[in-house]
């Protein structure tokens, strides 16, 4: 009931193509939903993050969708390019603060 | 502003020998402070958080353990390393009392055991 699922586990887009990823969790406690971008050799960083108050959020190309009722939420890349070649994490935190899940993250290559 | 430091970057060590890696926050009092390895392409294992000074919890049995001796200094120690501690070793830093912050990562420390 912790865990976090994600899928694709790996994902190829022309450049210029949108990019989807997602996730679907089951305990009702999770209330944030960030998403975090890799590159390899780095740490994950911060991309972009949801509360399950609002049903999308958008930062430049990057844009969450959240569907509370099923308990699934995405994220979305639109005008993909190159440079968002890495690997992506969502990930969920509960209402106590207390329990901090990664889902298992999706390879995403961006064709030039 | 805040900033995390891992070192070293990478390490190559011989199976049976010890571990030492560090991680220190600057720009933050009292934070969270977490220890994660990831697989070659896998995804993030929590080993250890702290939320203080010698607080720390431990969320899979293994080879490892976790010391905070200063309030911004975490520090992940084995006394004797096995083939299976190979991975990348991430530490990161949240917050302390507030829910629903995002976790800053380093850059983490590749190590490779022989």
């Amino acid at each position: 009931q912790q865990q976090v699922k994600q899928s694709p586990q790996s994902l190829i887009v022309q450049k210029g193509g949108i990019s989807i990823i997602n996730c679907a969790y089951e305990n009702t406690a999770f209330d944030y939903f960030p998403w975090y971008q890799q590159f390899p050799g780095k740490g994950p960083a911060l991309l972009i993050a949801i509360r399950p108050d609002v049903s999308e959020k958008k930062e430049g190309r990057f844009t969450i969708s959240f569907n509370k009722s099923a308990k699934q939420f995405s994220l979305h890349i639109m005008d993909s390019q190159p440079g968002d070649s890495a690997t992506y994490f969502c990930a969920a935190e509960d209402n106590y603060g207390q329990n901090f899940v990664f889902g298992p993250g999706t390879r995403l290559s961006v064709l030039p | 502003s805040q900033t995390i430091h891992q070192w070293p970057a990478t390490l190559v060590q011989p199976v049976g020998s010890p571990l030492s890696l560090e991680c220190t926050v600057e720009g933050t009092s009292n934070p969270n402070l977490y220890w994660y390895r990831q697989a070659a392409g896998r995804g993030l294992q929590l080993l250890f958080y702290s939320v203080g000074i010698g607080q720390i919890s431990s969320e899979v049995p293994q080879n490892l353990s976790a010391s905070r001796p200063q309030d911004r200094q975490f520090i992940l120690s084995s006394k004797k390393l096995l083939l299976s501690d190979s991975g990348f070793y991430l530490c990161a830093w949240s917050p302390p009392g507030f829910r629903n912050q995002p976790q800053h990562f380093g850059d983490g420390t590749r190590l490779s055991i022989l």
